[in-house]
């Protein structure tokens, strides 16, 4: 079964400052891993996704098969990027079907 | 830009009673999707639809759960008898056809069970 965790329920960095939101999967096979944002009030989105190899709003995820990670860094914090971050998983047979991590709330300080 | 809309926003119900959450994908989209959250805990897949039928289902899809497509717009989730347990923010989300597409969720019903 595929699992994702984010060991990090609460993140918080003054702005400017570089930050880290770590996602570590379990899943047999190569999967697809996203990252999904929820801002206060706001629906669900995708910020990213490892297919893409984007950078979005500052944002880069590393897949590491070898770790089984895909952290989301951002060197230079920003304030208006506040917000619950999930790690999410598809992969396989099990397509479309997204599991999610806990998610980390991540608060920037002025 | 088209997004995913749901309804209601809250549902109150008293346990047993039936409930239909209704949700409105975007238009030119194939792929269907439930997710619930129960509070404090993560997002949950329920049940993915396409082309008229369930794709998947979870474990948590059991028979009190069933999905429908009544017609070209709406993408239902309905509950037959709900239990306090049932109680959780409802995602509905769509997607286009193909793999590892993103998918865009709606703001969420929130049902309330007492």
């Amino acid at each position: 079964a595929q699992r994702v965790t984010q060991p990090e329920k609460l993140l918080s960095v003054f702005k400017g400052a570089p930050v880290e939101l770590k996602c570590n999967y379990s899943y047999s096979g190569s999967p697809e891993l996203f990252w999904y944002v929820q801002y206060s009030r706001q629906r669900l989105q995708l910020l990213l996704r490892h297919i893409s190899r984007e950078s979005i709003k500052g944002f880069t995820a590393d897949l590491n098969k070898g770790e089984t990670s895909f952290h989301l860094k951002k060197p230079f914090a920003q304030e208006e990027d506040s917000a619950m971050y999930y790690c999410a998983i598809e992969g396989g047979t099990s397509y479309g079907k997204l599991t999610f991590g806990q998610g980390t709330i991540l608060t920037v300080h002025p | 830009e088209p997004e995913v809309t749901q309804t209601p926003s809250h549902q109150v119900t008293q346990m047993g009673q039936e409930v239909i959450l209704r949700c409105v994908p975007i238009s030119n989209h194939l792929y269907f999707y439930w997710y619930r959250q129960i509070l404090g805990q993560k997002v949950e897949f329920l049940v993915s639809f396409y082309n008229n039928e369930i794709s998947e289902k979870s474990e948590i899809f059991d028979d009190q759960f069933s999905v429908e497509r009544p017609d070209g717009s709406n993408f239902t989730l309905k509950i037959r008898s709900t239990k306090l347990e049932d109680s959780a923010m409802y995602f509905c989300a769509s997607s286009p056809p193909g793999p590892y597409y993103e998918q865009y969720f709606g703001p969420g019903t929130r049902l309330t069970v007492t």
